[in-house]
């Protein structure tokens, strides 16, 4: 039973063109989402997160929107890079369970 | 300042032998979190520590993994008995108190023969 589901396991975008990467939940009791960035044989590396009592976090070139009535969430990346290149995972956390569940993740090639 | 960091960072035995994997977290983290990563596949938690409380081991998959953290700071992942199974990356993160958001070592790369 996968809680957390990235659909397309990978996506190729032009240098400087926008990336948008989808993430949706089954679990109504998750109440903070986050993305993480992995680069082969390195850990996860956080990059932006998101409460359930906002829709919408930007952080530079990553924003990250939250649809909680279809739960689904997205991470834009504007404009991406060649270094973006790597896999993202979503994850998701309920109330005082502080373990993350992850999506399986999708492989992101940006194509200078 | 230091990052989590694991060690080894790569793992090769034989099936059935007993392995002990290892992490430091960040300085003054209290939580502490082991996950595994098999190949193709999302993040599975396996156990989490939090300061002096007992440890949610509702993810450990069964009685041959066992995690154990000293002093609030180091933490073991010991798997008895390998098997091929237990090939993955095991990843160990830490967070601070009352912050959601996770920082991951490198993971331990084993190998299952």
């Amino acid at each position: 039973d996968q809680q957390v589901k990235q659909n397309s396991p990978s996506l190729s975008v032009q240098e400087g063109r926008i990336s948008i990467l989808n993430c949706d939940y089954t679990n109504s009791m998750f109440d903070y989402f986050l993305w993480y960035k992995k680069y082969p044989a390195e850990g996860p590396t956080f990059l932006i997160s998101i409460s359930s009592i906002k829709d919408k976090n930007e952080d530079g070139r990553f924003t990250v929107f939250l649809n909680k009535s279809a739960k689904h969430l997205s991470l834009h990346i504007v404009p991406s890079q060649p270094g973006d290149s790597a896999v993202y995972f979503c994850a998701a956390s309920a109330g005082s369970a502080r373990q993350l569940t992850f999506g399986s993740g999708t492989q992101l090639t940006v194509l200078p | 300042g230091a990052g989590v960091s694991q060690s080894p960072s790569n793992k090769v035995t034989e099936k059935g032998k007993d392995v002990e994997l290892r992490c430091d977290p960040i300085s003054g983290h209290t939580a502490l979190y082991w996950y595994r990563q098999s190949l193709g596949q999302g993040l599975e938690f396996l156990i989490y520590f939090q300061g002096n409380s007992a440890p949610d081991k509702s993810g450990l998959p069964s009685d041959r993994f066992s995690a154990e953290r000293t002093g609030g700071s180091v933490s073991t992942l010991t798997i008895q008995r390998t098997q091929q199974e237990d090939s993955a990356v095991y990843l160990c993160a830490s967070s601070p108190q009352g912050i959601q958001t996770q920082y991951f070592g490198p993971g331990t790369r084993l190998l299952v023969l």
